[in-house]
């Protein structure tokens, strides 16, 4: 069963500071990998996507990505209240065209100002 | 504006009184896909579609029918629905091309009696 795990949360940082978002994912061979973030009853909105090792950055998120590990990670600096939201990772297995994305529970963030 | 439409958005119905969730996408991708979500169990795929006419099931099909007559239309199709299908359930699609994230529509909420 391949498996992607999030810790569940709710992470609690101050507004300011650097929330750090953690996935580890099961399936050796997957290729790409995306955070999605949702607002409660709203419907998940992409956020980064990343393919290779190493970090991708995008205004105020870096995701990070290390295959060795097995384990992408989304850092948001200068959080803010808005921020405050249900962050998802999703992995593509195979890296195969059309392949469906499998995709963790989430975790919740809240930003305090 | 490149989207992805679910309707209806919100319906109460009863036990065993066919309905069907239309999903329509205006971006010409080949990969559309039904997932529902519940508290703690995530995002999880009902059924997806490749392309026109091709369509398989994906983690939990039970109880639900799909078709992809066209390609910009991936109706869900609920012929008889019980209370355990009460969930918020959404379309998606992306490019039938490795690794490309999925967009998703605004969601469906579903209450049946």
């Amino acid at each position: 069963q391949k498996e992607v795990e999030q810790n569940s949360g709710p992470l609690s940082v101050p507004e300011g500071a650097i929330a750090s978002l953690n996935c580890t994912y099961s399936d050796r061979v997957s290729q790409s990998f995306f955070w999605y973030r949702q607002y409660s009853g709203k419907s998940p909105e992409l956020i980064m996507s990343i393919y290779s090792n190493g970090d991708k950055e995008d205004g105020r998120f870096t995701a990070q990505l290390n295959k060795a590990s097995q384990y992408v990670s989304l850092l948001i600096r200068d959080s803010q209240p808005s921020d405050s939201a249900t962050y998802l990772c999703a992995v593509n297995p195979s890296g195969e065209a059309g392949t469906a994305l499998i995709f963790g529970k989430g975790t919740t963030l809240s930003v305090s100002s | 504006e490149a989207q992805v439409t679910q309707n209806p958005r919100y319906l109460i119905t009863v036990t065993g009184k066919k309905l069907t969730v239309t999903c329509s996408q205006n971006m010409n991708h080949e990969y559309m896909s039904w997932y529902r979500q519940d508290p703690g169990l995530g995002l999880r795929q009902i059924y997806y579609s490749m392309n026109v006419e091709v369509t398989d099931k994906g983690d939990v099909p039970e109880g639900y029918k799909v078709s992809r007559k066209e390609k910009r239309n991936f109706p869900l199709i609920l012929e008889s629905p019980s209370p355990n299908q009460t969930s918020l359930y959404f379309c998606a699609s992306s490019h039938h091309r490795d690794g490309q994230p999925q967009h998703f529509g605004d969601g469906t909420r579903l209450s049946i009696l």
